[in-house]
């Protein structure tokens, strides 16, 4: 069954350092979305991508975050400034096109550690 | 946000069925009820989905009621591996809002 993969399972980290965590959708999926979990607490939802841009962005989702979608495959999140606070497991999470209700396929997260 | 309502936690003996309940009484017409769980150390995994019929697949069968102000998660024999947390939430707009879930507890 094809899944969502990230990369790497787990980032360390310098405050203030940039991090990029990639991602690969599912081959025929075309909306792309990032969540996070701190230890602890629930999933909360960053952002939405469809068609090269984003289509909706939570309120964590500020001017330090980023996404991309470099080439057909890849789906990245960049954090240009890491804070201890962005500590946290992200996964990456991708739909099929047909349908605003089905459902959303997560990869298995990256854990990423600021020191 | 579409609100739903589980209880923080369950259990279950393994082989027994599971049914695991969910309130959402402000729910409108166009929401999807999904069903995701979080098994540990892994991200959320697609459960089920229904709108109004009762719905059923490989791992699980959704019960909805006739008003749809809540549903039921229906595990049918819970094994060892079913231990996770079970996410009931109203899908609308696209958006998946994720609340505490139930944690259910399987007993060997």
């Amino acid at each position: 069954e094809p899944e969502v993969t990230q990369t790497p399972s787990h980032q360390v980290t310098q405050m203030g350092q940039e991090v990029i965590l990639r991602c690969v959708p599912i081959s025929n999926h075309l909306y792309f979305y990032w969540y996070r979990q701190i230890l602890g607490q629930k999933v909360e939802f960053l952002v939405s991508f469809y068609n090269n841009e984003i289509s909706e962005k939570s309120e964590i989702f500020d001017d330090q975050f980023s996404v991309e979608r470099p080439d057909g495959s890849n789906f990245t999140l960049k954090i240009r400034s890491t804070k201890l606070e962005d500590s946290a497991m992200y996964f990456c999470a991708s739909r099929a096109l047909v349908g605003l209700n089905q459902p959303q396929h997560f990869g298995d997260g990256t854990r990423l550690s600021i020191l | 946000d579409a609100k739903t309502t589980q209880p923080n936690s369950m259990e279950s003996n393994e082989e027994e069925p599971v049914h695991l309940p969910c309130n959402h009484s402000t729910i409108s017409g166009t929401d999807y009820i999904h069903w995701y769980r979080q098994l540990p150390s892994q991200g959320p995994e697609y459960v089920i989905h229904g709108l109004t019929s009762n719905v059923n697949n490989r791992m699980a069968s959704l019960a909805i009621a006739e008003d749809r102000k809540s549903s039921t998660l229906i595990l049918h024999r819970a094994t060892l591996r079913d231990a996770a947390v079970y996410y009931c939430i109203l899908n609308r707009d696209d958006k998946i809002i994720f609340g505490k879930g139930t944690r259910l507890h399987i007993l060997p």
